[in-house]
This record gives structure tokens, C-alpha cells and sequence, in this order.
């Protein structure tokens, strides 16, 4: 299918780094999205990355893109409890400006 | 005062009942967007507006209508709820910058639990 794939759910101390995984699908995407879902709240844009951009860093935050494998990951350094929410990648494919969200990563900071 | 707010917030009702869910926004973007999001599964794009003469279907529109009332509000129907509609809804604007290209950055708004039973 023409998915964007994510993993469901990560672990990590606080403190310690968090890596989450993405593919999309369309090569022909101007720009590849994080967005941030905290609990009982709508979605919020994190981060984005432009496709011509390999590496994207903003403080805490780190977006890498690789283009050939269509992979997309973001780094959160030194993770803390606030934290602690659900992360989507999201793609523009085609031209008319809809997103195309992953399934979203839970990620859970403990102790 | 929330840019992006959707009424109600909870609702619980029976299949077969026609149900509306409101959206309205204060931010002035042309670009309006129904989703719903089910555990495992993200958002998937039901309905989207990109002014108020034009309305285009999602990946899943089936049992769903939209109207838009005004530049400022999109409603989402559901003409005759089934269990199976039973999610979480969002709404969410965006606009149109030119000297950004084909950036979208989407604001959503809260979100509406509908449970069909």
C-alpha cells in the first residue's frame, strides 16, 4: 500500500535521546512534517524539513532526511516527561497541499 | 480564545441517528480539513475544503457530507451513524502562502469523541 509508516510505540529514560523512524512515499514531497499530539489535545506542528535539506536541527530537535530511502527520523536529545505524547510524520504528496500522516509513534519517558 | 474550536466535544448517540459536528475558525485561512483518527491507523483525511465554493472527498468519505457555511466554519455530517464511525475527530485549517511554495503547516483543533453505539 501507499503508506506511511511509523512504529507504533517507544520506550525511553528520561533523560536519555529519542529516535523516531519514518518512511513515506512520495519522492516528489516539498516538504516532510512532525507534528506533536499531547494527550487530549489536536495536533501541532514540531518540525518540518525541507526536501533539498539533508539534516535539520532545532535546539532539542533533530530531522534527518534521506531522500534515497525515502527515510525520515527525528532525534529529541536530553528526553523529558513533557515529552511524552504521540509523534506523526506527514507527507505532501502530490500537488494539492493534503497531508498524508503516519500512524503516529506513542512515546512514553519514564523515570 | 482557541484560533481553531469544534462543537461538541464528546458526543454519544445511536446508530442510525444523523449527527453534525461543527468546526469554526478565527484564523482566517481559506483551507479547511475533516479527520478522524482511530488507534494504529493516524489520521485519514475524510473531507477538504480549499474555499467556500470548493469541496473535495478524502480517502474516506463514504457515510460522510461536509458543508461550508462560510470562509470561517465546515461541518461534517454523518447522515446515519454506524458503530464503526466511532473515532476521534479533528478539524483543521491551513493557508496558502506564496513566497512559501508549497508549504502546509495545519492547525487543528481540539477534537470531537464521537462513540456510536
Amino acid at each position: 500500500g501507499e503508506d506511511v509508516e511509523q512504529s507504533l510505540f517507544l520506550s525511553v529514560r528520561e533523560g536519555d535521546s529519542s529516535v523516531i523512524n519514518c518512511t513515506y512515499t512520495d519522492s516528489s514531497s516539498t516538504y516532510l512534517y512532525w507534528y506533536k499530539q499531547e494527550p487530549g489535545a489536536g495536533l501541532q506542528l514540531l518540525t518540518y524539513i525541507f526536501s533539498n535539506m539533508d539534516m535539520k536541527q532545532d535546539q532539542r530537535l533533530t530531522v534527518l532526511l534521506n531522500k534515497k530511502d525515502k527515510h525520515l527520523s527525528l532525534r529529541i536529545a536530553d528526553t523529558q516527561t513533557g515529552d511524552s505524547a504521540i509523534y506523526f510524520c506527514a507527507e505532501a504528496p502530490g500537488d494539492d497541499y493534503k497531508l498524508s500522516f503516519g500512524a503516529g509513534t506513542t512515546v512514553t519517558v519514564r523515570a | 480564545d482557541a484560533d481553531v474550536t469544534q462543537t461538541p466535544r464528546n458526543r454519544i448517540t445511536k446508530t442510525g441517528k444523523r449527527i453534525m459536528l461543527e468546526c469554526s475558525q478565527t484564523k482566517g485561512h481559506d483551507r479547511m480539513y475533516w479527520y478522524r483518527q482511530d488507534p494504529g491507523l493516524g489520521l485519514r483525511l475524510i473531507y477538504y475544503s480549499f474555499d467556500v465554493k470548493d469541496i473535495n472527498k478524502g480517502e474516506i468519505s463514504d457515510g460522510y457530507s461536509v458543508s461550508r457555511q462560510a470562509q470561517a466554519k465546515f461541518s461534517l455530517s454523518l447522515e446515519s451513524a454506524i458503530p464503526n464511525q466511532t473515532a476521534l475527530y479533528f478539524c483543521a485549517t491551513s493557508d496558502f502562502q506564496s513566497d512559501r511554495g508549497r508549504f502546509n503547516e495545519q492547525f487543528f483543533g481540539p477534537g470531537t469523541r464521537l462513540t456510536v453505539l
